[in-house]
């Protein structure tokens, strides 16, 4: 399969901490994207990382890029209870076209 | 921009009923279209990836004649689940980008809610 796999699977914090949520992929990639899911919603797209970009910043939301260790890590800075979701990892491999390949997703509740 | 609409959110029918779901991106032409699959606390499965003009490109283990897709215009794309049985229950939710995938997101809809009973 080539889907990621992401931990923890659920993490609960206090409002105002940080969070962090880690991707680990299988095959090589042209981009890694980390997108958030509300509950019964579809997903909105956060940001995106290009295979030879090892950090990316956008608003409270860095993220880092490991190709040798095929892994990569969403940080949340002062958390908000408005952050509650699931967020995901998603690949787009040279090997498989056009396709995104989700991983299986970080459960986030912040506690105000 | 970028707003992908998905309809119907929420169908509830017998088993044995075709259910059409239509995705369409309001504000901008989508070359490519993909199709998920979500179940329960899950991640998404992605079911095809759907070219605007051409046949579907369906994964590994997905049933095309099952789930039918059609891919008419630069602006919508459809997915009809046919004779549809309660182990079809699930989260459906299209995705739609305007160029190739190495370089673009996706921008998804809102998913569509399928209870077969």
């Amino acid at each position: 399969s080539q889907q990621g796999e992401e931990d923890p699977q659920a993490l609960s914090i206090q409002e105002g901490e940080n969070a962090t949520m880690n991707c680990s992929y299988k095959t090589s990639i042209n981009n890694l994207q980390w997108y958030r899911q509300n509950s019964g919603r579809g997903l909105v797209h956060l940001i995106l990382i290009r295979s030879n970009e090892r950090e990316k910043h956008s608003g409270r939301l860095r993220v880092t890029l490991d190709t040798s260790k095929k892994s990569s890590s969403l940080l949340i800075t002062a958390s908000r209870a408005a952050d509650t979701a699931s967020y995901f990892c998603a690949t787009v491999s040279p090997n498989t076209g056009n396709q995104f390949y989700f991983g299986t997703g970080t459960s986030l509740t912040v506690i105000p | 921009g970028a707003v992908v609409s998905q309809h119907p959110s929420r169908v509830i029918c017998k088993s044995g009923t075709s259910v059409k779901i239509e995705c369409r991106s309001l504000d901008f032409q989508a070359t490519t279209m993909f199709w998920y699959r979500q179940f329960p606390k899950k991640s998404l499965m992605l079911m095809a990836t759907s070219n605007e003009g051409s046949k579907a490109t369906y994964e590994q283990g997905v049933e095309k004649d099952k789930f039918l897709i059609n891919h008419a215009s630069l602006t919508l794309s459809t997915l009809t689940v046919t004779s549809a049985h309660p182990e079809d229950s699930s989260f459906y939710i299209c995705s739609a980008s305007t160029g190739w995938t190495a370089h673009q997101p996706q921008h998804f809809g809102d998913g569509t809610r399928l209870s077969i009973l």
